[in-house]
């Protein structure tokens, strides 16, 4: 198995730029989400989904949008680019839902900067 | 969810256990207690998790007082690689979000 795997590692955009992160996960996992970590601070929690077809908000989603076609792919889409966004995001899934009782998997996180 | 409490920073000789304290004071009883890493940059790598009773894997020990009010990670023989920051987290068995803190960045010295 890969595991999860994110695309790009690194990318630049100008303010105003739109574009998707992408997410996959060969483990069959029902749950996946992304999170922000800006410099120095803990993750954050953006937006989750439990299954194809269902998404929900996290801490901070306002800017990014999520869709969840399939059970392996979770891209998170920027709307409008803002310096704000600037951070390093991470991709993450789980086996199960609903129990407690599990680990998450973590990407290698994509790194994006705004100019 | 739980919030969690964790020292910012800690030292550990090479060799030696390393002792992670958190304390989560206001813990349900169905919130189970996560122990995660993150070294440098990276993805953060689960390490333990735990209810109860005390817990143990081949990379950590996991040690949660009777009332479940704090909890202790131990690297019983803490290596150079282990340096990392180390996040303590508390979830409801029934959602599934992690919600991270700022984590206790611990630096293991020669």
């Amino acid at each position: 198995n890969a595991g999860v795997t994110q695309t790009p590692k690194f990318q630049v955009l100008k303010t105003g730029q739109s574009m998707t992160l992408q997410c996959a996960q060969d483990m069959n996992h029902e749950y996946m989400s992304w999170y922000r970590q800006d410099p120095g601070m803990g993750l954050r929690l953006i937006h989750y989904s439990v299954g194809a077809g269902i998404t929900d908000q996290g801490e901070v989603p306002n800017g990014y949008n999520v869709s969840r076609s399939t059970t392996e792919d979770f891209p998170l889409r920027l709307l409008s680019a803002a310096p704000s966004q600037t951070s390093v995001y991470f991709c993450a899934s789980i086996p199960l839902s609903g129990t407690g009782d599990y680990e998450q998997y973590f990407g290698p996180g994509t790194r994006l900067t705004v100019t | 969810d739980a919030k969690t409490t964790q020292p910012t920073s800690m030292d550990c000789a090479e060799g030696r256990a390393a002792n992670l304290p958190c304390n989560h004071s206001t813990i349900s009883g169905n919130e189970y207690v996560y122990w995660y890493r993150q070294i440098h940059s990276q993805g953060p790598q689960y390490i333990i998790h735990g209810l109860k009773n005390n817990e143990t894997n081949e990379m950590a020990s996991l040690i949660i007082t009777e009332d479940r009010k704090s909890s202790t990670l131990i690297l019983p023989h803490a290596t150079l690689r282990d340096t990392a920051v180390y996040y303590c987290i508390v979830r409801a068995y029934n959602t599934d979000k992690l919600i991270f803190g700022t984590g206790t960045r611990l630096q293991v010295f020669p």
